[in-house]
C-alpha cells in the first residue's frame, strides 16, 4: 500500500545534540513538507520541498535543517540550536493538482 | 496567518449529525477549502475539498455558501470514533504549488 512512513514514533534527546527524523513516501509524490505541532495547537511549517535537491523554509525553519537527495526521502534534523525542541513532528506530501496532503503518523520528540 | 476561523469545541450527540462551521471571509476566487480531522497523536486524515460546489463523499458532505466566505463540514451520523480535532483550511497558491493554512481547528466530541 502506498503511503508515508515516519520513525520513529518516539524519540528521546538530550540538550544539546542533534537529532533526525526520517520520512519516506512511496507515493510518487513531488513535493514533501514537515511541521511541527505544539499541544492544542495546528500546524506550523518548517521545510518544505518541491523537488529533488531544492527546498524552501517554511515559518519556524530556525534550528531546523532538511535534506532532498531522493524523490521518496525528505529527513529533518533538529539541531542544538532549536531552543524548544520538544513537540510533535508531522510529515506529508502531495502531487501537483487538486489533491490534498498525505501525512504520516508522526515523530513525537521529547529532549530530556 | 490561518485564513479560516472555526469555534474551538463543539459537542455532539451519537447517531446525530455533526455540523461544523468555518468562516473564510478572505477566500480568494482559485482557493479551494479542504477539511482534515486529527485523532489525539496521530497524523491528519484527508475528509473532504471543494471549490464552489456542495460535496460528498463516503465519509462527509461540504456544504460551501454561495459567496463562498464560510462552509460547513457535515458527518451524517456521528459515531464515537469521530471524535477529533476538525481543521478547515484553505489551500493557497505558493511558488509553483500549493500550501494549506492551518488554523486551531475544532475540538468535535461525540457523546452517547
Amino acid at each position: 500500500d502506498g503511503g508515508i512512513t515516519q520513525s520513529p514514533k518516539y524519540l528521546f534527546r538530550k540538550e544539546g545534540q542533534n537529532v533526525t527524523l526520517s520520512c519516506e513516501q512511496n507515493l510518487n509524490h513531488d513535493a514533501m513538507y514537515w511541521y511541527r505541532q505544539d499541544p492544542g495547537q495546528g500546524l506550523r511549517l518548517i521545510y518544505y520541498s518541491q523537488i529533488v535537491n531544492d527546498f524552501q523554509k517554511g515559518d519556524i525553519a530556525e534550528g531546523y535543517s532538511v535534506s532532498r537527495e531522493k524523490k521518496e526521502s525528505f529527513p529533518l534534523t533538529v539541531t542544538s540550536a532549536q531552543k524548544n525542541p520538544t513537540a510533535f513532528y508531522l510529515c506529508a506530501s502531495s502531487s501537483r493538482g487538486e489533491g490534498g496532503y498525505t501525512f504520516g503518523s508522526g515523530t513525537r520528540l521529547t529532549v530530556v | 496567518d490561518a485564513k479560516t476561523t472555526q469555534p474551538p469545541s463543539m459537542d455532539c450527540a451519537e447517531g446525530r449529525a455533526a455540523n461544523l462551521p468555518c468562516n473564510h471571509s478572505t477566500i480568494s476566487g482559485n482557493e479551494y477549502v479542504y477539511w482534515y480531522r486529527q485523532i489525539h497523536s496521530q497524523g491528519p486524515q484527508y475528509i473532504i475539498h471543494g471549490l464552489k460546489n456542495n460535496e460528498t463523499n463516503e465519509m462527509a458532505s461540504l456544504i460551501i455558501t454561495e459567496d463562498r466566505k464560510s462552509s460547513t463540514l457535515i458527518l451524517p451520523h456521528a459515531t464515537l470514533r469521530d471524535t477529533a480535532v476538525y481543521y478547515c483550511i484553505v489551500r493557497v497558491a505558493h511558488d509553483s504549488n500549493y500550501q494549506l493554512i492551518w488554523g486551531a481547528g475544532t475540538k468535535l466530541i461525540i457523546k452517547p
